[in-house]
């Protein structure tokens, strides 16, 4: 089975606090996701990466940034971090191959006060 | 026009029950479509996926995909309080490694013992 980890189920920071949350796959997938989930909005991409060191913008990058530097591990870093950005944040998997279906992780609860 | 609609909810049905939740999209290019299932305060789990048109059955679950009209469904059948979640319906093109989900805003659904 795919599995997907993150370094925290919860987390509280302070506004303007550098924010490192952590995700690790071990099925040697090609591709790594970072969203996050607010109620009524869904979940919303922030950044994805489809290669080691290879980084795209997601829908909502502002405010965020990503690292990876080994295949199974993908960084996203709240270079400060506001209450705004108190979220649901999940990383997932993928192959790259068909069907395209994500692995998802447990999430992190960040709360920004 | 957002390119994934997905009802709100939430949905509250009787255990037993019959569920019937639905997805439209306007991106005429996507192929295949999934439907994850997200317990509370966990990560979405891949429930099942279709390849273009027809239906998919597993268990007490069956997807449906119509392209002509751009909507896709996912019947519960004999519905249990485990089913108690929210759903997600999501969708790509197949364009490659680079493929990402596009997804609905979920809908959350009670199943009263």
């Amino acid at each position: 089975d795919v599995k997907v980890t993150q370094s925290s189920r919860y987390l509280v920071k302070r506004t303007g606090e550098k924010v490192f949350l952590e995700c690790v796959q071990d099925m040697d997938h090609e591709n790594m996701f970072w969203y996050r989930q607010d109620p009524g909005l869904g979940l919303r991409l922030i950044y994805f990466s489809y290669d080691v060191k290879m980084k795209e913008k997601g829908d909502i990058p502002e405010g965020y940034s990503v690292s990876r530097e080994k295949k199974e591990r993908f960084s996203l870093i709240l270079e400060s971090a506001s209450t705004n950005q108190t979220s649901m944040y999940l990383c997932a998997s993928s192959s790259g191959q068909a069907p395209y279906e994500q692995y998802f992780g447990p999430g992190t609860r960040l709360t920004v006060t | 026009q957002k390119e994934v609609e997905q009802d709100p909810g939430p949905l509250s049905v009787p255990e037993g029950a019959i569920v019937s939740l639905n997805c439209t999209y306007s991106n005429s290019a996507f192929q295949y479509f999934m439907w994850y299932r997200q317990y509370s305060r966990k990560g979405p789990e891949l429930l099942m996926y279709t390849y273009s048109s027809g239906n998919k059955e597993d268990g007490r679950f069956t997807a449906q995909v119509d392209k002509s009209s751009k909507y896709i469904s996912l019947f519960i059948r004999d519905s249990q309080p485990s089913d108690s979640a929210t759903y997600l319906c999501a969708m790509t093109e197949s364009t490659g490694a680079n493929s990402k989900l596009t997804f609905g805003k979920g809908i959350t659904l009670s199943v009263r013992p």
